[in-house]
């Protein structure tokens, strides 16, 4: 089974700051990685995606995330953040290889970008 | 390409009443999954189709079913309502197995 701890239930930061969010995975098997946003009355929106290769993936809008194995985490990370990425933020899991796109969501982060 | 589809976009139901929610994927995906999502309980996986076979089923109780057509469309049905069924029911698509989901935009249901 899977689970994912995302322990930030709120951030809140200045228009223009760093942000990271953070995302941690348990799993007795491998995984695929996600993080998703939802804007409010809205559904989800794939943000970002770790299937394979290169630990460090980004996104189009700034975004991007490191998947760190040994330490079972997928952080959310921008250098800088507007006012339009107030949003809630999902990490999310699934099993790697296995036939299903079943998706084991975390608690979500609401990140609140203040001016 | 239009994306996942999902109709009503808001419901109210009685107690007691059943209501069938349903959801259009992107074409030519095979795989729908309804996720539900409340303040409580986060998003809860409710369950997969894939060929018009149910793959995979979340943890909820037998007053929810759903079922996929040979087109992928699928629907969802929860017969019996309770207050606490008040949510937002999301459904999701894939093409593949192991590959990203796609999520339409949802539908609000409200049982009073």
């Amino acid at each position: 089974a899977q689970s994912v701890t995302q322990l930030d239930s709120q951030v809140p930061v200045f228009e223009e700051a760093p942000v990271e969010l953070r995302c941690n995975y348990s799993s007795s098997v491998s995984v695929y990685l996600f993080w998703y946003v939802q804007y409010p009355n809205q559904g989800l929106q794939l943000l970002l995606k770790y299937l394979s290769g290169s630990t460090l993936v980004e996104s189009i809008n700034g975004f991007e995330a490191e998947f760190n194995k040994s330490q079972t985490s997928f952080h959310l990370r921008k250098p800088s953040v507007h006012i339009s990425d107030t949003a809630e933020y999902f990490c999310a899991v699934s099993e790697f290889g296995g036939a299903t796109n079943k998706l084991i969501f975390g608690t979500g982060t609401l990140l609140a970008v203040q001016p | 390409k239009a994306g996942v589809t999902q109709t009503p976009r808001y419901l109210i139901k009685t107690r007691g009443q059943q209501v069938t929610l349903s959801c259009s994927p992107i074409s030519g995906h095979r795989s729908v999954s309804w996720y539900q999502q409340t303040p409580g309980q986060g998003l809860q996986f409710l369950f997969e189709y894939f060929s018009e076979t149910q793959r995979n089923k979340g943890n909820f109780p037998g007053r929810f079913s759903g079922r996929q057509f040979s087109n992928s469309r699928s629907e969802m049905n929860v017969s019996t309502l309770e207050l606490g069924d008040s949510a937002l029911y999301l459904c999701a698509s894939s093409q593949q197995e192991n590959t990203e989901a796609f999520f339409g935009q949802g539908t609000r249901l409200t049982v009073v």
